[in-house]
This record gives structure tokens, C-alpha cells and sequence, in this order.
């Protein structure tokens, strides 16, 4: 089993719209919750973090966490054609931070 | 500096030779870390340092892969007799090295291709 589980997608949605993320882990230890953003054929980018239950907004962006679930989200509101990218959950159960596959998303104008 | 620095941003090499790569931290930050990204994967871990200390060396793939940061700032990930099956996009980042609120960030990366 993997220590990250995403969805590949690709995820489509239309401008305007709200973009759901998806991200479950195996580690029950995991502390440390995070959300990157990778553009085609560059470095992934920190868009937020969380380490506590429930959500967390940041513009835009808001992260949930539900650690008895193991589960962790990302929420895109009125998502942008510049959204359009492969995005990385990967959660730190100790020094090592594990990365899920991404998922792509598109967003149509 | 401004960001992580990884040098060269590209490499091609042949079967069988040795490969350096360099990464430059953030000024300031503790912890280091190596990962090799292919194509529509995400980043794979390799190892970490705190300081200079390689904390964690257990997903390096074998024993031709090692890395280094004699100071705890430049670390140098090394591949001898390179494979074809090495070549990857190869990934430094760095984090200040909080416990729960640690965040890394990444450099552009260093495209291997063996020949």
C-alpha cells in the first residue's frame, strides 16, 4: 500500500467553478499535511499546509483534514485557467516527507 | 539566496561514468533533502540531511548513489556507473526544520539523461 493515495485525474472543471482535490494517507502518525502545485515541467510549489483537524483558508485555496479518516482535501473556489496544474499532496508521518502521485487538473475557460 | 540553486540543470552522460549533482540551500536552512521525480509521478525520496548529517539514507535505490554535505549547506548527490535507468529528473529541497509546520521548497531540478 502506498503511504499516499490520490487520484491521478485529470480533473476537469470550468472557469468559475470549484475544484476538489482528493488525498488519503496510511500513516496514522503522519503530523503534517501539505498541498503543491506543479506546473508542466517545473518544481512543485507549497500552496498551504495543516496540521489540524478540520479546514484552513487561505485565499482561494482551503485545506481540510480529517486525521480519523486519513483523509485530506484541497478545495479550489472560483478556479482560474491558471489553476491548471498536477497537484501534490504529501504528508510527513516523521523526517520524510511522502508524496502522492498528483492529480491533474484543468480548468476550462 | 533567494531560492534553492541546483547545478546543472541538465546532464547527459554515458553508461558507466559518474555524475555530481549540486544543490544550494536556502541561506539558513537546516534540512535538506534529495528526490528523483519521473514523468507524471511525484517526487520520490532519497535522503536527507539535518545540518550536515545524513539522517535518513533509505531510499537511495543502491549502493552507486550517495550523498554529501560536509558543511550542512552545498550537498552534492553522487551516481557511480550510471545506468539508463537512472536518468531522471532529480529534485533538492530544503526546509528551515520546524516539527510540525515544516515546509520545503523546492529548486528547478537537474534533468539526467544516461546515454
Amino acid at each position: 500500500q502506498k503511504e499516499v493515495e490520490q487520484n491521478s485525474g485529470p480533473l476537469s472543471v470550468p472557469e468559475g467553478a470549484i475544484a476538489s482535490l482528493n488525498c488519503t494517507y496510511s500513516d496514522r502518525g503522519s503530523q503534517s499535511f501539505f498541498w503543491y502545485r506543479q506546473y508542466s515541467g517545473k518544481s512543485p510549489e507549497l500552496i498551504m499546509f495543516i496540521y489540524s483537524n478540520g479546514d484552513k483558508e487561505d485565499g482561494r485555496f482551503t485545506a481540510q483534514l480529517n486525521k480519523a479518516s486519513q483523509y485530506v482535501s484541497l478545495l479550489i473556489r472560483d478556479s482560474q485557467p491558471s489553476d491548471s496544474a498536477t497537484y501534490l499532496c504529501a504528508v510527513k508521518p516523521g523526517n520524510q516527507f511522502y508524496f502522492g502521485t498528483g492529480t491533474s487538473l484543468t480548468v476550462i475557460p | 539566496g533567494a531560492g534553492v540553486s541546483q547545478s546543472p540543470r541538465y546532464k547527459v552522460t554515458k553508461r558507466g561514468q559518474d555524475v555530481a549533482l549540486r544543490c544550494d540551500p536556502i541561506s539558513g536552512h537546516v534540512s535538506l533533502y534529495w528526490y528523483r521525480q519521473a514523468l507524471g509521478q511525484g517526487p520520490e525520496f532519497l535522503t536527507y540531511f539535518n545540518y550536515e548529517a545524513q539522517q535518513d539514507k533509505s531510499g537511495l535505490p543502491n549502493d552507486r548513489f550517495s550523498a554529501e554535505r560536509p558543511e550542512g549547506s552545498i550537498s552534492t548527490l553522487t551516481i557511480q556507473r550510471t545506468e539508463q535507468r537512472d536518468s531522471a529528473m532529480y529534485r533538492c529541497a530544503s526546509s528551515a526544520g520546524a516539527l510540525y509546520t515544516d515546509t520545503q521548497y523546492f529548486g528547478p531540478g537537474t534533468r539526467l539523461t544516461v546515454l
